[in-house]
This record gives C-alpha cells, sequence and structure tokens, in this order.
C-alpha cells in the first residue's frame, strides 16, 4: 500500500478484555516496530521485527503483551487481560531493513481501557 | 540499549525568532540519528536523518541539525520559525535494531 496502515484508528473496550490491533506495513518493507505513545511522551519502543522474527522484543512491559508477523508482512499486537494503564495511541512504523533506515509510521490506534 | 534525552520539553517562539532544540543520545556503537514532527492531529513525520558524511545535515522545511560526535548531540536548528511549525518534535536515534525516541519537545509558534 501506499503508507502504514493501522486498524482499528480507535478501540475501547473493558477492562480485563482482549483486544488485537493491526498493522499493514508499506509493501517491501521488511523492518517493522511497534510503539506505545501515551499524552505529551515520546514513542516508547514496544518491539521490532525482521521479517517474521522478533528481533528485539525488550519494551514489551509484560507477558500480556505479544506480537507476530507471520508471513513478514500484516503485524498484530496482542493484548491480554487489558488494564486501564494500557489506555494509549499504540503507533506502528515499518522501514526498508531496519536499522539506519527511516521509519515511517502509521496514525496509530488510540486505545481506551474502561 | 540506547537512549535518547530531549531537554527542552515547551518552547514558546514568535514568529522569526531562531529556534534550537537539544538532543543527546546514550550509545556506545555506531548510530543513525533522527529528527521527527508530530503536527497537531497527524502522524509522525521524517524531518531529516543522519547516517554518515557531513555532520551538518538539512532536512524539510527549512531545518538543519548538526552531529557532533564529541558531545554525543544532534541538536535541531532553524534560522526564523512560522507559525506553521508549530508541533511537536521528536529526535530518534537507532544503533543495532531498534529505534528509540527521545520524550518529545513541543514548540508552539506564537503568530
Amino acid at each position: 500500500g501506499a503508507g502504514v496502515s493501522q486498524t482499528p484508528s480507535n478501540k475501547v473496550t473493558e477492562k480485563g478484555k482482549y483486544v488485537e490491533l493491526r498493522c499493514d506495513p508499506i509493501s517491501g518493507h521488511t523492518a517493522l516496530y511497534w510503539y506505545r505513545q501515551s499524552l505529551g511522551q515520546g514513542p516508547e519502543f514496544l518491539i521490532y521485527f525482521q521479517g517474521t522474527g522478533a528481533a528485539d522484543d525488550s519494551g514489551l512491559p509484560n507477558d500480556r503483551f505479544f506480537a507476530v508477523r507471520p508471513e513478514g508482512s500484516v503485524s498484530t499486537l496482542k493484548i491480554q487481560r487489558t488494564e486501564r494503564g494500557d489506555s494509549a495511541v499504540y503507533l506502528c512504523a515499518s522501514s526498508f531493513t531496519g536499522a539506519g533506515t527511516e521509519a515511517f509510521f502509521g496514525q496509530g490506534t488510540r486505545l481506551t481501557v474502561v | 540499549a540506547q537512549s535518547v534525552s530531549q531537554h527542552n520539553h515547551h518552547v514558546i517562539l514568535s514568529e522569526a525568532a531562531s529556534l534550537e532544540l537539544g538532543c543527546n543520545y546514550s550509545y556506545g556503537g555506531t548510530v543513525n540519528l533522527f529528527w521527527y514532527v508530530q503536527y497537531p492531529g497527524q502522524h509522525l513525520q521524517l524531518l531529516l536523518k543522519y547516517f554518515s558524511g557531513d555532520p551538518l545535515v538539512k532536512g524539510i522545511k527549512g531545518f538543519e541539525a548538526e552531529f557532533i560526535k564529541s558531545k554525543f548531540s544532534f541538536n535541531l536548528r532553524k534560522p526564523s520559525v512560522q507559525w506553521s511549525d508549530t508541533a511537536e518534535y521528536f529526535c530518534a536515534v537507532t544503533g543495532n535494531n531498534d529505534m528509540r525516541f527521545g520524550a518529545g519537545t513541543r514548540l508552539t509558534v506564537k503568530p
């Protein structure tokens, strides 16, 4: 596609529920990043994929968070047993090869846990 | 892992004033450095980037940044800001893998 696409754009869920956030990167980009951005803060790194594998998942806050990229293109961020503190904008970015190349960002998914 | 510090949380300037936003990073290896901008209601967009070569890099909309290796800095500058530059500015660094961002600086330009 022309740019990085994230769906849904907004998600409201109840505390304790499971959510999935989808990222469709730019075609041909091998690197994919997930970030979380809270109001007034910079993007907080969560996980980085190179192809199908997670090259660095050190930013995932706990085991409730998990991400996959089974075919090396679309990625899904999964959050189990959501908590109010998970409310944030979740950003996805992709780049052509990874470290050192420009990352292109999607519009983000605004997650609200009530 | 690398880390990034942005010194100014909120900067308020009048139109035509000069701008300098500080960015320092912490990483022991070779780095690539970026400045991204986020206009209200929009997604992050690349302003400029440094990979190698001339440490003074020029980006879009009249912005430039200087990489000073000895100071681990990559400050963003613009000689004369415009009202349309009102936005949030993020410095970012990549090392081996991931890209890390600073907390951001909110720039407000008064007309």
